[in-house]
């Protein structure tokens, strides 16, 4: 089976730095996915790490170790805007299972003024 | 905007009705799947198309049913409705051949049952 453990909840102020972590059990491994979810809208891509590491992108960072079936999302200089839902979504194993995403109930966070 | 679009955005039936979801992928893609997604929880897994074939299905019994068509737009149906089944129903497009399994989300279907 797949299971996919992430907070439910986190807070912060406008400003600071944020990490949301995720731990997963999965039957096979292809990668890792943190899709950003706005209330009532669609999920959209922030991230995808496949080898371990961490992977920069502008304010937002995602780290992977497979060996500890392991990640984390690192928000930086939080805005208002980035209270949102954070999924963490993992791929099994590469060829024609791609596109299964197998995800974790997401972490709401809110950022305070 | 990822390009790919569902209808219709919202719509209440009642227990034992049947309903149909309509989504158009991005262009150039040939893979689709059907995600549910329920108040609170993440996405949820339901089935994929490839070429128009059935390419996987999670655990959801037989009355959920797709299709895809040689556009590579998709249809969800779900027959016998259950209170249960209210949930944003989002499909993702894709192209099995990039090799990552990135999706690229619609904006969902809200269904109600009463």
């Amino acid at each position: 089976g797949q299971n996919i453990d992430q907070p439910t909840e986190m807070t912060a102020t406008e400003g600071a730095i944020v990490q949301i972590n995720c731990t997963y059990q999965t039957s096979g491994f292809n990668g890792l996915f943190w899709y950003q979810q706005h209330a009532g809208e669609a999920p959209t891509f922030l991230s995808y790490n496949v080898l371990d590491g961490l992977e920069e992108k502008g304010r937002f960072s995602s780290f992977l170790s497979r060996s500890k079936g392991y990640s984390y999302l690192l928000l930086k200089e939080l805005q208002m805007k980035d209270s949102a839902s954070y999924l963490c979504a993992v791929t099994p194993v590469r060829g024609s299972t791609l596109g299964r995403l197998y995800f974790g109930r997401g972490t709401q966070l809110t950022v305070w003024p | 905007e990822t390009g790919v679009t569902q209808s219709p955005t919202h719509l209440i039936k009642t227990r034992g009705q049947q309903v149909t979801l309509r989504c158009s992928s991005q262009s150039g893609h040939n893979t689709v799947s059907w995600y549910q997604q329920a108040l609170g929880q993440g996405p949820q897994f339901i089935f994929q198309y490839y070429r128009e074939e059935e390419n996987g299905r999670g655990n959801f019994p037989p009355r959920f049913s797709g299709l895809q068509f040689p556009n590579y737009s998709s249809e969800l149906n779900v027959n016998a409705l259950e209170l249960d089944d209210s949930a944003l129903y989002l499909c993702a497009s894709s192209l099995l051949e990039a090799g990552t399994g990135e999706l690229f989300f619609g904006e969902g279907s809200r269904l109600t049952v009463l």
